[in-house]
């Protein structure tokens, strides 16, 4: 398995409080992306990294932000929780970036609920 | 409408069954790919297909580029196969455009 965790792999937290979700790696990956699953859709990207402190916005960017200070660092910020922003989050990483045969590989998730 | 569709969106099958599960897209593709999400959460790559077919143990992929339709499937189906399946296409700008899964469940 590729080495990535994820901190915390769950959270329970209330509207309007801040929080931030951990991704690691451990392959020194150039590319990170956060992306939240919910039921009955794709995952959907919300932001990704092309190297330290160069990040972009996803589908679903609204609400969030993100910082990589560290190659294998990349944080997740929620700023103001609502319930829309419970979801499962994962984090994944690449070598490479938009090449057609470019693999992403997934951090195992973290459960995130908005009361 | 989505951009890409899996269908069945559940699908449950006795131990044993030959399995089946679609992916049709509707945009132009440089790739596409197959992946496992396991109950645990847990997400792994299949495969990664651009033409033609693909095959690793019991899973066996197929691309028909002109249909814009794949196929994932599962011979001699095993209970530790239940999973959700997710198709993801990479399209000619090279952003990944995922489908919502299909979730299978073998029975023993």
């Amino acid at each position: 398995d590729a080495g990535i965790t994820q901190s915390p792999r769950h959270k329970v937290t209330e509207t309007g409080t801040p929080v931030t979700l951990r991704c690691h790696q451990t392959e020194n990956h150039r590319y990170m992306y956060w992306y939240r699953q919910d039921p009955g859709h794709g995952l959907r990207l919300i932001h990704y990294s092309y190297g330290v402190k160069d990040t972009d916005k996803g589908e679903v960017s609204d609400g969030y932000s993100v910082s990589r200070s560290k190659t294998e660092d990349f944080l997740l910020t929620l700023e103001s929780a609502t319930s829309s922003q419970t979801s499962v989050y994962f984090c994944a990483i690449s070598e490479y970036g938009t090449g057609a045969y470019n693999e992403q590989f997934f951090g195992p998730g973290t459960r995130l609920t908005v009361l | 409408k989505n951009e890409v569709e899996q269908s069945p969106q559940n699908l449950t099958a006795q131990e044993g069954e030959f399995i089946t599960i679609n992916c049709s897209y509707s945009v132009g593709i440089s790739a596409l790919h197959w992946l496992q999400q396991h109950p645990g959460g847990g997400i792994v790559s299949l495969f990664m297909l651009s033409s033609g077919k693909k095959k690793h143990g019991r899973l066996i992929a197929t691309i028909n580029i002109q249909e814009k339709h794949s196929s994932l499937h599962i011979t001699a189906s095993h209970p530790r196969d239940s999973a959700v399946y997710i198709c993801a296409v990479r399209d000619s700008n090279y952003q990944l455009i995922w489908g919502a899964g299909t979730k299978l469940i073998i029975k023993p």
